[in-house]
């Protein structure tokens, strides 16, 4: 299957919020809620901020939220902050029985 | 604490095998409802999610690759391997391997990764 499609940047300045989209199909993100976000600094591994569309690990930030509507998920950042700078990775499940991660977004922080 | 550490080689010749293992503790693979998968990263590109187990040897794979992996687990040895034949360039990239949320395939926990390199 096709990688969900996420823009390739978003930037926003500290104190602001800013929206990641991820797009996919009826085929994943738009047929079951169980879709998630992982942040990954250069050289790290990811780390997962958010699953089943909404849900925020133990020890994330409420600064971090998600949704969904149709085909579309999004995640918003508010308040941002110098260390949201960091590439951001949405996944979904998909009628395959497998997961499907997104293209990618950069986060800029102005 | 859960951890876990890929391990396997960081260098293998176009067409070979690729085995490798990601040894974990803190959690038993034979409880209700726990997965471990394997996650792959070419440098400067995107996540690619590769297959996962679960606790009761139920196994998905990336439909795109399903005929070239395996995903098998060793309870007893708190480890699980993941095979991938017929290595290509392309197939250069920091494999990880990650712990899924019980009954979900989000992984919430993930190992430090592993470089492989494909190349003559």
């Amino acid at each position: 299957q096709s990688a969900l499609t996420q823009p390739a940047s978003v930037s926003g300045s500290p104190g602001q919020s800013i929206t990641i989209s991820c797009t996919g199909t009826s085929s994943d993100v738009g047929g079951y809620n169980y879709v998630s976000w992982y942040q990954q600094h250069p050289g790290k591994a990811p780390k997962l901020m958010i699953y089943d569309v909404s849900n925020r690990p133990s020890g994330v930030s409420n600064r971090f939220s998600g949704s969904k509507s149709g085909n579309t998920a999004s995640l918003t950042i508010s308040g941002l902050q110098a260390e949201d700078e960091a590439d951001y990775y949405c996944s979904s499940y998909t009628s395959s029985s497998s997961e499907v991660f997104g293209t990618g977004t950069k986060v800029t922080v102005l | 604490q859960i951890t876990l550490k890929e391990s396997g080689p960081t260098l293998v010749k176009p067409t070979q095998t690729l085995t490798l293992t990601c040894t974990f503790s803190g959690f038993s693979l034979s409880t209700s409802g726990v997965g471990v998968g394997w996650i792959r990263q070419p440098p400067g590109k995107a996540l690619e999610w590769l297959a996962l187990i679960y606790w009761d040897d139920d196994k998905r794979y990336s439909p795109s690759l399903k005929s070239r992996l395996t995903i098998t687990k060793d309870t007893s040895k708190n480890q699980v391997v993941l095979t991938m034949t017929n290595m290509d360039p392309v197939d250069t990239a920091t494999y990880y391997c990650a712990h899924t949320i019980p009954r979900r395939g989000a992984f919430d926990i993930w190992g430090q990764g592993t470089m492989v390199t494909v190349s003559s």
